[in-house]
Formats: structure tokens, sequence, C-alpha cells
């Protein structure tokens, strides 16, 4: 079974800085995908970012970026320049290529402060 | 192109009472999953259909909660007779497909259900 471990319960960031999301996942499989979801208090599940595990490139979108290490099972995003906007549940999920459930962290709440 | 759309927003039922959760998938998709969301965790699949049939229903309890997708119309996730530890945030996401660049899955708002 996949399991998604996200190890801080809680992180806080000063606006403009820069804070990095760290997860980590266990399978045997070796294709699968990655994906960074934003929840911000609407409760909305925003993709952020994913990462396709053959591509060994790391993903980014924006202020958004992610390290990829495939061989220590680890996937951790960066927040550039951080806005009082990032302030949300961040989870991290994973899923197995030609599956269909989503695993999910258990989220890291992320506060931007001014 | 509308994204995924949930119903009701917010339920209030009584114990005992059923609760009906609707989701209509994006256009042109036919996979939906299903996920319940407790207080202050993550997401946690319950089932995965494609029109008219259950493909995967393994993280969804054994008794009083039954999903479907027909052919026409949205997605329906049934809970019988409700207890206090149902109240959760329920959300569904929709899919193209499987593997390739459709692979990615859609989210709806998510209905919240509180049992009274």
């Amino acid at each position: 079974a996949q399991t998604v471990t996200q190890s801080q319960p809680e992180m806080s960031v000063q606006e403009a800085e820069t804070v990095t999301l760290s997860c980590t996942y266990d399978t045997s499989e070796n294709n699968y995908y990655l994906f960074w979801y934003k929840q911000p208090p609407s409760r909305q599940m925003i993709l952020v970012i994913r990462q396709e595990a053959y591509k060994q490139q790391n993903a980014t979108e924006n202020r958004f970026s992610v390290n990829f290490q495939k061989a220590a099972k680890s996937f951790s995003l960066k927040i550039s320049d951080s806005q009082l906007g990032d302030t949300a549940m961040y989870f991290c999920a994973f899923m197995r290529y030609n599956n269909n459930d989503m695993r999910f962290g258990a989220g890291t709440r992320l506060t931007v402060k001014p | 192109n509308a994204g995924v759309m949930q119903n009701p927003r917010h339920l209030v039922r009584r114990r005992g009472q059923e609760a009906r959760l609707r989701c209509s998938p994006m256009k042109g998709h036919s996979h939906v999953y299903w996920y319940r969301q407790l207080p202050e965790e993550g997401l946690k699949f319950m089932v995965y259909l494609q029109k008219e049939n259950i493909i995967d229903e393994s993280g969804m309890p054994k008794e009083r909660f039954s999903a479907e997708f027909p052919k026409e119309g949205p997605s329906i996730l049934r809970i019988q007779q409700v207890v206090r530890g149902d109240s959760a945030a329920y959300f569904c996401a929709s899919q193209g497909g499987l593997g390739g660049s459709s692979y990615e899955q859609y989210f709806g708002p998510g209905t919240r259900l509180t049992v009274t």
C-alpha cells in the first residue's frame, strides 16, 4: 500500500520569504504521479503543481517548485516570495500510473505573516 | 467550461436520516471519485466510478454507504441512517481517463455534511 507522510503539521513564513514543505511517500511502483494541492479556508482543493515520476526534471509553476528525489521517495514543495494568499493547508498526494485513487498526506498548515 | 459541480454545499441531517450528495463531473469526463475529509485530516479515497459502473469501492464503508453514476445525470453518494461520525466534507473529483495526459483529477467545492 502507498502511504504519504507530511511531517510538518504547521509552518509559518514571513511575507516575501521562501518556505519549503516536506513530503515523503512509500511505494514499490516505478511509474506514478505526485501532486501538491492547496486548500484555502474556502475548502476548495486547488492543484498547485504535479510531477510525473519518469521525469527527472523538477516541475516548476511560477513561484512554486518541487524537489523530487525519486530514490529517496521525497517530494518537497518550495514556495518563493510568499504571499498572504498562500496561507492554506497544503496536501501532498500520490497516484499510481494507470490507477485510480489518490493517497493524500495529512497536510501542512502554512501561515504567511505580514 | 464549467468545473466539477457539487450540491448541496452544506447539508444538515439528524441522526438516522438519509444524506444524498450529488456530483456533476466536468464536461467530457467519465470518471468520478469520491473522497471524505474529516476535520483536520487529509482526503481519504472512498469510491471510483465510471458511467453505470463501480470500479473500486475499497475505501467505502460496507454498510450504509452507496454510490452510483448513472448513464444520465450526476453521480450520487448516498449515506443511509447517518451518525455523528459521518460529519465531514465530501469531495468529488472527475477525470478524463487513465494515464497519458488525462490522469489529472479536478475537484469540486465539496459538500459539508453535519449530522446533529
